[in-house]
């Protein structure tokens, strides 16, 4: 079966430090991968999205940055992060036409 | 204009209501609608799909009106454990979520 993996599950980082958060899929190959924020109280924001290796899509500019360096691995970075990069990251693969499958989600808090 | 807007609520119901939540969306060329529920602090699940002809799964019952480009969720006898945010979820290219309506269903 298809599994999605996410961590750290809670972080908590100063101004200006580096961020990197990884997501890892299992029971499938060349999924669509995407990474969302969620800031307090308000809906989901779509940061970043890859059809496969290599292939990065920015919804908005911002603080960050996505790779995929594997077919099932998708990783969201920051060189320096702000206060406003706080919030609830989540990681998605497309499971087609039946919608997306979330991970468990990291919980940022930068201080 | 937001791509999928919904009331946030919160709809504060006693167990046993019934309650039904609304959803717009600007894209008409929107290709597929789903609910998701998000407990707090949990990722978000799909619930249920949305069809054209309006679909049930046990309490809930959704709804989609492509012409007016609203979508609907209804659900019948609250439990305690429906307490959730409700995400209405319009998919494009790729999903876009409303900022969800948040339900609480008290003894």
């Amino acid at each position: 079966s298809q599994t999605i993996h996410q961590w750290p599950a809670t972080l908590v980082q100063p101004v200006g430090s580096p961020l990197s958060l990884e997501c890892t899929v299992e029971g499938t190959s060349n999924p669509n991968l995407y990474w969302y924020r969620q800031a307090a109280g308000r809906g989901l924001q779509l940061l970043f999205y890859s059809v496969g290796i290599g292939q990065i899509s920015s919804e908005v500019p911002q603080n960050l940055s996505a790779s995929r360096p594997q077919d099932r691995q998708f990783i969201l970075s920051s060189k320096k992060l702000l206060l406003s990069d706080s919030g609830f990251y989540l990681c998605a693969w497309s499971t087609g036409f039946y919608g997306y499958t979330f991970g468990s989600g990291t919980r940022l808090t930068v201080v | 204009r937001k791509e999928v807007e919904q009331d946030p609520g919160p709809f504060n119901v006693p167990e046993g209501a019934t309650v039904a939540f609304n959803c717009t969306y600007s894209n008409s060329a929107s290709q597929s609608f789903f609910w998701y529920r998000q407990d707090c602090r949990k990722e978000p699940k799909l619930l249920m799909s949305v069809y054209s002809s309006g679909n049930e799964d046990g309490r809930f019952t959704a709804q989609l009106n492509r012409a007016s480009q609203y979508i609907s969720l209804l659900i019948r006898d609250s439990k305690l454990s429906d307490s959730a945010t409700y995400l209405c979820v319009v998919r494009e290219n790729d999903m876009r979520f409303g900022a969800g309506t948040r339900l609480t269903v008290k003894p």
